[in-house]
């Protein structure tokens, strides 16, 4: 089946720094990928979707400057977290789908970010 | 708009017991509907999926029927075991309002021996 996979699995880095995380579509193309952000014991906030070679729509709220995100190619989508503070420590997930794997959603493991 | 009210937690039962969260929904075009399970530690994996009204998904023991009249998609496991502890979440999307996911709160169950 569909296989996201996510890297770093964990990263700690000093503030003020930036951190990229990288999602990869292993054996399909993610013409749309999808970056959530979860707090500890909370549900999923979806930050930004992505379209393969075009700019990223960003939720409500949702810092674009600060969470760049780039889709590249159809198998690859970065999430870079600028200048990062302390209040930026969370747990990033992404999924994709395709035009081949119907209504499903398919998450990476995610990435724990913390920023000392 | 669309969204998944999810029954909230944190849920304890004893190993073999019988596990029910509740999940409804509103939405406004044709929804599927989707439980994902977190482990600890991991992201997301899908659990199963139902998408299209009085279809049953299921996998591993859980099974979930797709309600239109009551606007559910309830999960189930007749005989939960210490392995079933994670997070399980209700989603929903919506091939009337572009596909978006929407996500249930989350609900913990712990599964004590």
């Amino acid at each position: 089946g569909a296989v996201v996979s996510q890297h770093p699995s964990r990263v700690i880095c000093k503030s003020g720094t930036s951190v990229k995380i990288e999602c990869r579509s292993l054996d399909f193309q993610a013409t749309t990928m999808f970056w959530y952000r979860q707090f500890p014991k909370q549900s999923l906030m979806l930050m930004a979707t992505s379209n393969e070679g075009s700019k990223a729509t960003y939720e409500q709220g949702v810092e674009k400057d600060k969470f760049l995100i780039n889709h590249a190619s159809l198998t690859l989508s970065t999430l870079t977290v600028t200048s990062a503070h302390p209040e930026d420590s969370s747990f990033y997930i992404c999924s994709a789908t395709s035009p081949y794997s119907g209504d499903v959603l398919t998450f990476g493991a995610g990435s724990r970010l913390t920023v000392l | 708009g669309d969204s998944v009210t999810q029954m909230e937690g944190p849920v304890t039962l004893s190993e073999e017991a019988f596990l029910t969260i509740n999940c409804t929904y509103t939405a406004t075009g044709y929804p599927s509907l989707f439980w994902y399970v977190q482990y600890p530690g991991e992201g997301l994996q899908l659990l199963l999926k139902a998408t299209k009204a009085d279809d049953k998904g299921s996998n591993k023991g859980f099974e979930a029927t797709y309600r239109k009249e009551t606007t559910s998609f309830h999960l189930e496991k007749g005989s939960v075991q210490v392995s079933d502890s994670a997070v399980y979440f209700c989603a929903l999307t919506d091939r009337g309002t572009g596909n978006q996911f929407y996500f249930g709160t989350g609900t913990s169950l712990t599964v004590i021996p």
